[in-house]
């Protein structure tokens, strides 16, 4: 069975902290892919990222980047000098070559405030 | 401009009375499908769609019917509505299924 874990509910923290949301994942596939979405107060989803499990390198894109340990299964999302736009639910997702389903994590609610 | 369209986006009905909320895409997407979201459960897929005339469910398929008669619209049906139906439900499409998925601004339902 394939699952996604995001053991935080809800993270607070101050603009310009650090913060890293968990996402550990299940699967008995192979090949597999991993993905992150923001969905922000007005409530659409918005794609951030998509990685394959070939792939362990790890992303930097502005103050966003994401740690992929295949060791650990884990997918994990850091922000740097967080800024109060970034409070949002942020969602993990998982798909396999094997299924067509994607399924995705409870979300992390993060509040950052001013 | 590349979107997935939802109607409608608010919706309030009774028990028992059909409705649908329609979806569709025109980025010429293969794969498309629903999600409910639920506070404390994320998002979980109801059904989805590889392609024309290809459907199957998803991991809380009750009480929902789809259709994909034509390749840009995928329609969620609910015959007689529950209040446990009560929900966020949100269309997405993406290329293939393993690929960014675009979604809608979603259907607020609630069943009374």
């Amino acid at each position: 069975a394939q699952k996604v874990t995001q053991a935080q509910t809800e993270i607070s923290v101050v603009e310009k902290e650090d913060v890293t949301l968990d996402c550990v994942y299940e699967t008995r596939d192979t090949t597999y892919y991993l993905f992150w979405y923001k969905q922000p107060p007005s409530g659409e989803l918005v794609f951030l990222i998509r990685r394959n499990s070939f792939d362990e390198q790890n992303e930097i894109s502005g103050r966003y980047s994401w740690n992929f340990q295949k060791s650990t299964s884990s997918f994990n999302f850091t922000i740097t000098a967080s800024q109060v736009v970034d409070s949002a639910v942020y969602f993990c997702a998982l798909s396999s070559y094997n299924t067509d389903k994607l399924i995705f994590g409870t979300g992390t609610r993060l509040q950052v405030f001013p | 401009e590349a979107q997935v369209t939802q109607n409608p986006r608010y919706l309030i009905t009774v028990t028992g009375k059909k409705l649908t909320v329609t979806c569709s895409q025109n980025m010429n997407h293969e794969y498309m499908s629903w999600y409910r979201q639920d506070p404390g459960l994320g998002l979980r897929q109801i059904y989805y769609s590889m392609n024309v005339e290809v459907t199957d469910k998803g991991d809380v398929p009750e009480g929902y019917k789809v259709s994909r008669k034509e390749k840009r619209n995928f329609p969620l049906i609910l015959e007689s509505p529950s209040p446990n139906q009560t929900s966020l439900y949100f269309c997405a499409s993406s290329t293939r299924m393993n690929t960014e998925a675009f979604f809608g601004q979603g259907t607020r339902l609630t069943v009374v």
